[in-house]
């Protein structure tokens, strides 16, 4: 059964980059079935996806991060990994990874998690 | 404030139903497909929905999903404690050219 595991700092200080892995077990992180994406929740709030990679290293990002953001994959560890640069408080969160089913046609399509990691919460602090 | 908007809270007794709504535009629900996902307390989100109206295995028939014009729902039918929890509805806009997810709605079972 495949599973997702995050790791990374906890804690990250201000305009520093926040780190962040995703080691996918129980499967292959190359299947051409699939995205891998970052999503996160600050505390008491609601979801924001962050980003999309395939196996391929073919990335898509949302907009209002994008210049801050680098999602890159390492499939013979099979991981994926999150930086986001410049981080301040309003980045605390809980950083999940996740699987997103891909269809071979536009990943706007079918943009769903189908599986998801536990989760681990950054917070951004001096 | 969320690109797709959703009532903050619901509420149900055991074996009511209940619906949630999720009101969006033409870029986003008008134009893609729906998904919903559950979040109970503590946990992770778990896919409940997946284009619309499609249940994933193991996901109980008593969740539905529905899209109308650019407003979809979800329906939880005999409602029961264990779905106390927060739903989110998602979609991708291709106005903003990124995946958004709704602000979510918390549901108590009284």
């Amino acid at each position: 059964q495949l599973q997702l595991q995050e790791s990374g700092p906890g804690l990250v200080k201000p305009s520093e980059t926040l780190s962040l892995t995703c080691t996918v077990s129980g499967g292959s992180i190359s299947s051409s079935s699939y995205y891998w994406g970052w999503i996160r929740q600050p505390p008491g709030k609601g979801l924001e996806w962050i980003g999309s990679i395939y196996y391929s290293g073919s990335t898509y990002y949302n907009p209002s991060l994008k210049s801050r953001v680098t999602i890159s994959v390492d499939t013979s560890k099979n991981q994926f990994s999150l930086k986001l640069s410049s981080v301040t408080a309003a980045d605390t969160a809980v950083y999940y990874c996740a699987r997103q089913p891909f269809y071979g046609d536009y990943v706007e399509t079918y943009w769903y998690f189908d599986l998801w990691g536990r989760g681990t919460l950054v917070t951004v602090s001096s | 404030q969320s690109v797709l908007t959703q009532p903050p809270s619901a509420s149900g007794t055991p074996g009511q139903r209940v619906t949630i709504s999720c009101s969006g535009s033409s870029s986003n629900i008008g134009s893609n497909y729906v998904y919903w996902y559950q979040q109970l307390p503590g946990t992770a989100p778990k896919l409940l929905i997946y284009r619309n109206n499609q249940r994933p295995s193991g996901v109980p028939d008593r969740f539905s999903g529905s899209k109308s014009g650019t407003s979809a729902s979800l329906a939880i039918s005999g409602l029961r404690s264990e779905d106390e929890a927060d739903y989110y509805c998602a979609a991708w806009d291709d106005s903003l050219s990124g995946g958004v997810f709704g602000g979510g709605t918390k549901l108590t079972v009284l």
